[in-house]
């Protein structure tokens, strides 16, 4: 089946820095969703991006689909951005298939 | 709007009991989704309803059993509890088709004992 890897695994930034996560997947995919786990463990979803560039205030997302990875953008870090970020990719019609995440943390 | 609920959001169990887990959505999705997290590691799906009436397994079946009551109503069954259950599932739904979204559930912690 189709893997997804994401990396870094942990990051740590200081406030107001900018970061980029990274998401590959094995095959083609037609639906990518980005999500955060905030520390509470809920699931927030960011982006549906199975291709192009989407902007969402401090965060942006691209996903260029012919090279089977999507990249997440997060400018100017707060605190609040700490958690677990999430992609995840549709297999076939109904499967979602995660990857393990990168969980950043944001210090004051 | 409640989105997805579920319940419990916490339980503890003793080895060999039985529990279900229930999730009902009103957003009048078609699939409905059980997912397990276990500590430092994404989500693994354990089984899926891709609309009322069917239900599949995933990658992680083994030990569980699911129940689609109603297009509204996804329930997971733990028939005999192991401590290789104690984890943190999800509820979520989607609309059919890849140009949709899926949204979880606020999560149930279980803990087998």
């Amino acid at each position: 089946g189709i893997q997804v890897e994401q990396s870094p695994p942990d990051l740590i930034l200081q406030e107001g820095a900018n970061s980029t996560l990274r998401c590959n997947f094995s095959d083609s995919v037609n639906n990518l969703q980005w999500f955060h786990q905030n520390p509470w463990g809920q699931l927030i979803n960011l982006f549906y991006i199975p291709s192009g560039t989407k902007q969402n205030g401090r965060l942006s997302a691209t996903t260029v689909a012919t090279e089977r990875y999507s990249l997440l953008y997060i400018s100017s870090s707060q605190t609040t951005d700490s958690g677990v970020y999430f992609c995840a990719v549709l297999s076939g019609t109904y499967k979602y298939i995660f990857g393990t995440g990168t969980r950043l943390k944001v210090l004051a | 709007n409640a989105g997805v609920t579920q319940t419990p959001k916490f339980q503890v169990l003793k080895t060999g009991q039985s529990m279900t887990l229930q999730c009902a959505q009103d957003m009048n999705h078609n699939s409905m989704y059980w997912y397990r997290q276990d500590p430092g590691m994404g989500l693994r799906l354990i089984y899926y309803s891709a609309s009322e009436g069917t239900t599949d397994k995933g990658e992680v079946p083994n030990g569980y059993n699911v129940s689609r009551l109603n297009k509204r109503e996804f329930s997971l069954r733990l028939e005999s509890a192991a401590p290789s259950q104690t984890s943190v599932y999800f509820c979520a739904s989607s609309a059919s088709g890849a140009g949709n979204t899926i949204y979880f559930g606020e999560g149930s912690w279980l803990t087998v004992v």
